[in-house]
Parts: structure tokens; sequence; C-alpha cells
């Protein structure tokens, strides 16, 4: 089973809307997290990482929360563009030997 | 500022054809080095990792092999490809120093035909 399981796998939003994307994960222990953005035909890109202590993290219109007690964080979009449609990846680091467990990602698409 | 270069960008080879891609990293020393595949609806696989030239460690076994030949170059072979090398290929780097902060290169699209 994945260590590291995001929802849901595909959706589409019109411009200019909100979306969550969901990651749940069940790595221990646990070290950080990590929001990656992947364009087509390209590699990923960082957006956010947060560590135990950290329950919010922004950049720009993405907002990532983590509940480290429940296992799960979540990556916000606002006021989506059409340059946000991608695949946004979950990742998460074990503490130790820093492990990496990937989620599948979530793929995004913004229509006009 | 460090980077990473990645080629080809996309590569067409006949089964039983030999592979050669490869990662180079700037701007950074002693980098931990990594290649991954990237399956269509499926998560990044890492398929080998490097902590310095001349160390490799495969993490499933496979048809592939990687080298480590000067500190910051990062190469994936095969001798004979099989269809199911088909894939997109990324190469990354990070280093030993606070959270870990994994930087991908642009990838390569490998079509075994």
């Amino acid at each position: 089973k994945n260590q590291v399981e995001q929802s849901p796998q595909s959706l589409i939003i019109l411009e200019g809307k909100n979306c969550t994307l969901q990651c749940n994960y069940t790595v221990s222990p646990f070290s950080n997290l990590r929001w990656y953005k992947q364009d087509t035909g390209r590699g990923p890109v960082s957006l956010t990482i947060m560590t135990f202590s950290e329950n919010t993290k922004s950049n720009g219109r993405y907002t990532a929360t983590l509940d480290a007690d429940t296992k799960q964080s979540s990556l916000h979009i606002t006021a989506s563009q059409l340059s946000d449609s991608a695949s946004y990846i979950c990742v998460v680091s074990r503490y130790g030997n820093n492990r990496l467990a990937f989620g599948k990602g979530n793929q995004v698409v913004v229509i006009p | 500022s460090q980077t990473i270069h990645q080629w080809p960008a996309t590569l067409v080879q006949p089964v039983g054809s030999p592979l050669s891609l490869e990662c180079t990293v700037e701007g950074t020393s002693n980098p931990n080095l990594y290649w991954y595949r990237q399956a269509a609806g499926r998560g990044l696989q890492l398929l080998f990792y490097s902590v310095g030239i001349g160390q490799i460690s495969s993490e499933v076994p496979q048809n592939l092999s990687a080298s480590r030949p000067q500190d910051r170059q990062f190469i994936l072979s095969s001798k004979k490809l099989l269809l199911s090398d088909s894939g997109f290929y990324l190469c990354a780097w990070t280093v030993d120093r606070g959270p870990l902060s994994l930087h991908f290169g642009n990838g390569t699209r490998l079509t075994v035909t």
C-alpha cells in the first residue's frame, strides 16, 4: 500500500475559482512534507515544505496545511489561473534516513 | 545559484539498443544525486542514488545501471533497452543540510519502440 495517498486523482476547475488538494500519509517517523508542482513534460518544482511543528505555509496563491496528528496535508489554490494546470505531488520524508515517499499526484486542469 | 541539466529532453530508441542519459549539476559540490522514473498515473520511483563519486545504490532490480564518473555528473545507462523501459526519467540532487531539499531536472521522455 502506498504510504502517501492523494485525492482527488484529477479535477477540473474554472479559472478564478479555488480548489483544495488532499494528501494523507502513513510515513513514520515523520520528518517533513513537501508539495511539488509538475507541469506536463517538466520536472517537479517545490512549492512548500513543512516540518512537524508547522501548520501552515504559503507561497503566493498556494497555501499548504499540515496536521501531523492525523497525518494529513492539504494544498489550497486561491483564484486559480490557467498556469495552475499541472500535477501536484505530495512528498513525505521519513525522519532518520530521509527516505522519500511520493504520492501519485493530483492532476489539476484549469479551464477559462 | 545551483542548476541541474538533464539531456536529451526526448528520446526514441528501438528495443535492444543501448541507452545513455546524462545529468550534471552546477553551483554545488558533493551533492547527493538521484535517478527517478515516472510512469503515467504512478508516483515517482527511485531507481538509483549516489552520495559520492563511484558510489551507486540501486533501489530496484532492473535493466538499467548508473554511474557517477565525476562529482557532479550522473549517468543512467542500459546495454539493451526493453519496451518496459519507456517512461519519464528524472534526475535530482540534494545536499545533506537542513530539511531534505530535492531539486529536479526537466526530465527525459524515453520511448522504446
